[in-house]
Parts: structure tokens; C-alpha cells; sequence
């Protein structure tokens, strides 16, 4: 049972346009979520966090929202560049507790 | 440096080798993890280590040992692995949870085939 869920396989954007990747989650419980960015090859990479006292984080080009009444998370990434192509996954978590659930991934591509 | 190392890059092996996989950081992290990763599907997590023992096992088969020598390091220990047990073995490491965040490191991972 996923109970971190992108429902989006893949994304494809033109470069200088806003990318945005979406993420739902069941467990009401989880009051910490990451976005991670992983490249064919290599590990994945924190990219931005947001804890649930807050709706939005932004940091750069990179902005995260949460709608906890919705259980829904999304990244914006405003302008997409070409390497902003990857895969990325939103994770989740219970604020200090070392287990993270995460998404099956989102690979968005982003087009010159 | 929030580095974290894992070798073997890329590890072949047979049904009736032992090998083990190596994973190292130097960022003061007291949790370190093992992940499990198939294509096209999120990590999953195998297990936790909080202070040098084992805080979460999510019911790994016991052909996987892991083992966490020192706060630096951390080894998974294989043998008699099966061919669904091929995949990208990812391994963590983060601050345990202490009120800030709990932001989890990444290594490059090694790549399993088991034949």
C-alpha cells in the first residue's frame, strides 16, 4: 500500500516555462515532505523541504506548496532549465522520525 | 562535504557468492540507511541504524546482514541472493531526528546483478 503516490509517470516542458510536479499522500500523519531529484547514474539529491505549519518554501527557482487538507504536495520550477531533467521524487515523513515513504518518481524533461 | 561513498559501483554475482557492499560518510551523521531499488520505482527502504544499531529491519530476508561498525560506516552483507534480488542498492545517512531538518544524504549507489 503506497501511501506516497505521483500519479505522473513523466513531464515534458519547454525550457523558460513553469515545470509543475505533483504528489498525494494517504497518511495524515506525515508532517515532513521532501523533494528529491535523482540523474540516470547517481544518487538521489535533496532538493527542497517543507514541515506542515507551513504552506509554502521556496527557495530559487524551486518552490514547494502543501495543501494539507488536500494531502497533495507540488513542486514549481520556474524557469525550467534543460538540467532540471530528471527523475524526482517527493518522500514524506513523521517530523524526527527516520522513516521516509517515498513516490514512484515523476522523470520530467525538459526541452531546449 | 555531504558525501556520501558506496563501492562497489557495480557488483556481479552468483547465487552462491558471499559479497558485501561498502558505504561511508564523514558528515557526523548518526543514522544511516539501506535502500532497495527497482526500475522505474521508488527506493524502499531495508534498514535503519540510529546510533550504530539497528533501529528498523522492514522484514529483509536474512540472506541481507547489514552491519554498522563505526558512525562512519556501514556495510550490507550478501549471500545466497536470488535473481529478483537484483537491483540498485542505495545507501543514507542523516541526522537523527533532533528538531531540525531531517534531510537524507544519497549515495551514487551499487548496482547488483545476481545470476
Amino acid at each position: 500500500d503506497q501511501q506516497v503516490k505521483q500519479n505522473s509517470p513523466s513531464l515534458s516542458v519547454q525550457e523558460g516555462r513553469i515545470s509543475i510536479l505533483n504528489c498525494d499522500y494517504t497518511n495524515s500523519m506525515f508532517d515532513y515532505f521532501l523533494w528529491y531529484k535523482k540523474y540516470p547514474a547517481e544518487g538521489p539529491t535533496f532538493l527542497i523541504s517543507i514541515s506542515s505549519i507551513k504552506d509554502k518554501n521556496e527557495d530559487g527557482r524551486f518552490t514547494v506548496f502543501l495543501n494539507k487538507s488536500a494531502k497533495h504536495l507540488s513542486l514549481h520550477i520556474v524557469p525550467s532549465q534543460p538540467g532540471d531533467s530528471a527523475v524526482y521524487f517527493c518522500a514524506a515523513s513523521v517530523y524526527n522520525f527516520n522513516k521516509f515513504y517515498f513516490g514512484s518518481g515523476t522523470k520530467l524533461n525538459v526541452k531546449p | 562535504d555531504t558525501e556520501v561513498t558506496q563501492t562497489p559501483k557495480h557488483l556481479v554475482m552468483g547465487m552462491t557468492n558471499k559479497k558485501s557492499l561498502k558505504c561511508e560518510q564523514h558528515m557526523g551523521h548518526r543514522a544511516m540507511y539501506w535502500y532497495k531499488q527497482k526500475a522505474k520505482k521508488p527506493p524502499e527502504l531495508m534498514f535503519v541504524y540510529s546510533y550504530e544499531k539497528l533501529s528498523i529491519n522492514e522484514s529483509v530476508p536474512s540472506r541481507f546482514s547489514p552491519e554498522c561498525p563505526n558512525s562512519s560506516l556501514l556495510n550490507l552483507h550478501l549471500h545466497a541472493l536470488q535473481p529478483e534480488d537484483s537491483a540498485l542498492y542505495l545507501c543514507a545517512s542523516s541526522q537523527v531526528g533532533i528538531g531540525g531538518k531531517n534531510i537524507q544524504y544519497f549515495g551514487a549507489g551499487t548496482r547488483l546483478s545476481v545470476l
